[in-house]
């Protein structure tokens, strides 16, 4: 176990619609990461939070969005869902004490989301 | 784009065996490389990070070298076991941007 929390599991939506996916951090961890797994991709990397202020965006598309709160918890909004949006959703964190990519992540247990 | 390969894509071994993989990146601009160990229905666990070329990292059976003039780093993994089975990924970076990962090894041990 990572110490990092993914809501939820699992996920099934239709096209069209709109999913918020939770994570929490480790304790103590100020920086999150969202990742996304496709079939036939690797591990693509999203977007990056540091205490609650974006801090690198990778191919994330314009109709994903993300944030970081107060608390440290992160959510990715994913709308006008399409059948290429079927992934698993991952997120990341770690301490954001050193430069981040020198850092190491600790992932979630993933979100599996199926849009039909 | 920088472009992180790994290879081979699979590899199926007796328990016992003594294997290796590698994983190729771009060395330019080199800021880390990452090792993770990723096992079916869990999530990717670090294994090493890695900053300096000729760093050697081991954790039990599992060790890696990086050679970060040449773009390469190999992880070793000494007298596999079937609790070994999982995909290892690696994954790095130009300095300013973000991981990229490569597809994995896929390591299967039988017993």
């Amino acid at each position: 176990d990572s110490g990092v929390t993914q809501t939820p599991k699992h996920l099934i939506t239709a096209t069209g619609q709109r999913v918020t996916l939770r994570c929490s951090p480790r304790s103590g961890d100020l920086s999150v990461y969202w990742y996304q797994q496709s079939l036939d991709q690797g591990l693509q990397f999203l977007i990056q939070y540091y205490n609650g202020e974006e801090r690198a965006k990778g191919n994330i598309l314009e109709r994903f969005s993300a944030q970081q709160f107060p608390d440290l918890h992160s959510e990715l909004n994913l709308s006008s869902l399409e059948l290429g949006d079927s992934a698993l959703y991952f997120c990341a964190s770690s301490v954001g004490s050193r430069p981040a990519l020198q850092e190491t992540q600790y992932f979630g247990p993933g979100t599996r989301l199926l849009v039909l | 784009i920088l472009n992180v390969e790994q290879s081979p894509q699979s590899l199926h071994v007796q328990e016992g065996d003594s294997t290796n993989f590698t994983c190729s990146f771009p060395s330019s601009n080199f800021y880390a490389l990452h090792w993770y160990r990723w096992e079916t229905a869990k999530s990717p666990e670090a294994l090493f990070v890695m900053t300096l070329n000729g760093d050697e990292k081991k954790k039990g059976r599992i060790s890696a070298t990086l050679n970060t003039k040449e773009g390469y780093s190999y992880l070793y993994i000494k007298g596999s076991q079937p609790e070994d089975s999982a995909t290892y990924l690696c994954a790095t970076n130009q300095a300013g941007t973000a991981l990229i990962f490569g597809k994995g090894t896929t390591l299967s041990v039988s017993s």
